[in-house]
């Protein structure tokens, strides 16, 4: 199986700070990598799929690069909806899993 | 518009079976590999398992392989999941999602139900 790893774990942010996340694969995945936001008691949303495409409907502010087996999603000014555990996940093979997670909270 | 409902979750002691459900509507469900993917309480998202759209293929996480089975009806638009054998550590919100057909991503999730394995 694939292992995911996110750093930080947790970070806290003030409104129109820059933010950045970073997942790493055990081994490569090209660009089969996707990232979500959760909202406690809420199903996770698609924010980039593909490494770097925007979903539709999704703020330009978010924006993720990378290919094989470093990736990185960035908020380029955070917003006060962005409060939220954000979750990299590789579609490379299965199991598809998922990163452990970064939760991002208020400064 | 694309809603995903999942039901059947609940109360199961250690041991027992339970049947989640899932019906789709707002696309042609027959077309679309659909997964299940679970979140025990306070963690993080772990992915159980999809069902290709003929119902010929099927993944599992080796932590429900043999206990767990995830089938498809395209006639009722409906995906399911029987669960046998379920442990304490079995308990998790379980949502559906739809698998997109080319990076495989989830665009649409159900809202989730509750599934507790407890004595």
């Amino acid at each position: 199986d694939i292992q995911m790893t996110q750093s930080p774990s947790s970070l806290s942010a003030s409104v129109g700070d820059r933010v950045t996340i970073t997942c790493r694969t055990s081994q490569s995945i090209t660009s089969y990598l996707n990232w979500y936001h959760q909202k406690p008691g809420k199903a996770p949303k698609l924010l980039i799929y593909a490494a770097s495409i925007l979903q539709s409907g999704v703020p330009s502010r978010f924006s993720g690069s990378g290919s094989g087996t470093d990736f990185t999603l960035t908020i380029s000014s955070l917003q006060p909806e962005d409060f939220a555990t954000y979750y990299c996940q590789q579609s490379y093979s299965t199991p598809f899993t998922f990163g452990p997670g970064t939760k991002v909270d208020i400064k | 518009e694309v809603q995903l409902v999942e039901s059947g979750g609940g109360l199961v002691q250690p041991g027992g079976s339970l049947r989640l459900s899932c019906a789709a509507s707002g696309f042609t469900f027959s077309s679309y590999w659909m997964s299940w993917v679970r979140q025990a309480p306070g963690k993080g998202l772990e992915w159980v398992a999809n069902i290709k759209q003929d119902g010929s293929e099927e993944y599992y996480v080796d932590s429900v392989k043999g206990r767990f089975t995830i089938s498809r009806d395209d006639a009722k638009n409906s995906l399911y999941l029987q669960m046998n054998s379920l442990r304490a550590e079995d308990t998790a919100v379980y949502y559906c999602a739809r698998q997109g057909r080319q990076w495989l991503a989830y665009s649409y999730w159900g809202q989730g139900t509750l599934v507790t394995v407890s004595s």
